[in-house]
């Protein structure tokens, strides 16, 4: 079946040390985006990428960086999480940026 | 500022009644409004995507009807059974960037 996969489903880092979350699709689709979802919270969009054009939202940290190195991978990297980043975040895709977003499991984030 | 409010925050039901979840939102720029349901600890399915010259969309059991010049949605759930207990969100995409933005959700509990 085709979908949309994020590993690892749970992920534990220390306060400061990088970490990398990655998603990857079988649908081919061009856009995926990463969001953060805290909490009890509506999900806050990071970033997407339309086949390899970047677009950052004004309002995401330096800290988040994210790299697609070909259609079907894009990696979320936390350069220095603080205790604030812990969250699931949640990879999603869509054919084009005005269709139908089909999201991953999420992976949950725990920063000790 | 862009801002989608869902109202009630939760809402339990007895099985088998008919329920209306509502979303609203600023700026009717949009091109499109999309409804997701998530399951606790998981990610989000998609249930519904209405295009912004759309007036209404369905699936099953399931109607979501927009007006965009009073910026407002609702999730209509004909005969609602215990397995639709989840949370149900709305996410309006915006034109000028494509920017996604989430409601908080409404916790939709039906009791057997």
């Amino acid at each position: 079946d085709a979908m949309v996969i994020q590993n690892p489903r749970y992920q534990v880092t220390q306060f400061g040390k990088p970490v990398t979350l990655s998603c990857s699709q079988t649908l081919n689709h061009n856009v995926m985006y990463w969001y953060q979802q805290k909490s009890s919270q509506a999900p806050k969009l990071l970033f997407h990428y339309y086949d390899k054009d970047f677009n950052n939202e004004a309002d995401t940290p330096d800290n988040f960086q994210s790299r697609r190195p070909n259609t079907s991978f894009c990696f979320l990297d936390i350069r220095s999480p603080g205790l604030g980043d812990a969250a699931m975040y949640l990879c999603a895709t869509s054919i084009q940026v005005t269709e139908t977003q089909y999201f991953g499991p999420g992976t949950r984030l725990l920063v000790l | 500022k862009q801002e989608v409010t869902q109202i009630p925050a939760a809402l339990s039901v007895p099985e088998g009644e008919n329920l209306v979840l509502n979303c609203s939102f600023t700026d009717s720029a949009i091109y499109n409004l999309q409804w997701f349901r998530q399951d606790p600890g998981k990610g989000l399915t998609s249930l519904l995507l209405i295009q912004s010259s759309q007036r209404e969309q369905t699936s099953g059991r399931l109607n979501a009807s927009l007006d965009k010049s009073s910026g407002r949605s609702t999730l209509y759930i004909a005969a609602s059974q215990p397995g639709d207990s989840a949370t149900y969100l709305c996410a309006v995409q915006y034109t000028g960037g494509f920017k996604t933005i989430f409601g908080a959700g409404t916790r939709l509990f039906v009791k057997a």
